[in-house]
């Protein structure tokens, strides 16, 4: 059964050093999420990826977070200068014209 | 704004039992609501979904139902395992066409032995 790969599984980095969290989304979807779950918390949305552009950002996707479908498979997500704040869990997602998602294990980013 | 919520942090079941868990949403536009199930260091895995012309829809082992009257919906899992045992978030489509979720808070399920 198909589904969606993240890598790494864990990033440990330095406060202020850029981040690239990749995803490879469900080869036939056309919808690509990233989420954040905090410790203990609930999932949270960040942004989604239609047609080669955003469709839509939270307002905690701001001028530090990027993503970007550089080829056909990949989707990634960069943080450019994290804070301690980042830490968390983040999910990928794909889906297609349906509305339901599939999710990946999640990366989980320690920013010390 | 959107929000959906769940009632209870934790639910404590005897293995066999049956569980219900509930979750309150606050828009009444919202047409489509999605369970999932996270296990430890998993992501979230898709259990269930119903859309809004509903009232209940039944898996395996899994019935949702679907109150709009007072914005509730709830999770049954008949004849709980032990392998039940993982966070359940409900979720429903967001405002607008990109199909973002809104998540509540996760209710953790603990199946006794």
């Amino acid at each position: 059964e198909p589904e969606v790969t993240q890598t790494p599984s864990h990033q440990v980095t330095q406060m202020g050093q850029e981040v690239i969290l990749r995803c490879v989304p469900i080869s036939n979807h056309l919808y690509f999420y990233w989420y954040r779950q905090i410790l203990g918390q609930k999932v949270e949305f960040l942004v989604s990826f239609y047609n080669n552009e955003i469709s839509e950002k939270s307002e905690i996707f701001d001028d530090q977070f990027s993503v970007e479908r550089p080829d056909g498979s990949n989707f990634t997500l960069k943080i450019r200068s994290t804070k301690l704040e980042d830490s968390a869990m983040y999910f990928c997602a794909s889906k297609t014209v349906s509305d339901t998602q599939y999710f990946g294990p999640g990366t989980r980013l320690t920013v010390l | 704004g959107e929000s959906v919520g769940l009632h209870l942090p934790t639910l404590s079941v005897q293995e066999g039992d049956n569980s219900i868990i509930n979750c309150a949403y606050s828009n009444s536009a919202s047409d489509y609501f999605i369970w999932y199930k996270q296990e430890s260091g998993k992501g979230p895995q898709f259990i269930i979904d119903i859309r809004s012309n509903m009232d209940k829809r039944q898996g395996q082992r899994v019935t949702v139902l679907l109150n709009k009257t007072v914005k509730h919906l709830s999770l049954q899992i008949a004849a709980t395992q032990p392998g039940d045992s993982a966070v359940y978030f409900c979720a429903e489509i967001g405002s607008g066409n990109t199909g973002k979720l809104i998540f509540g808070q996760g209710t953790t399920l603990q199946v006794k032995p």
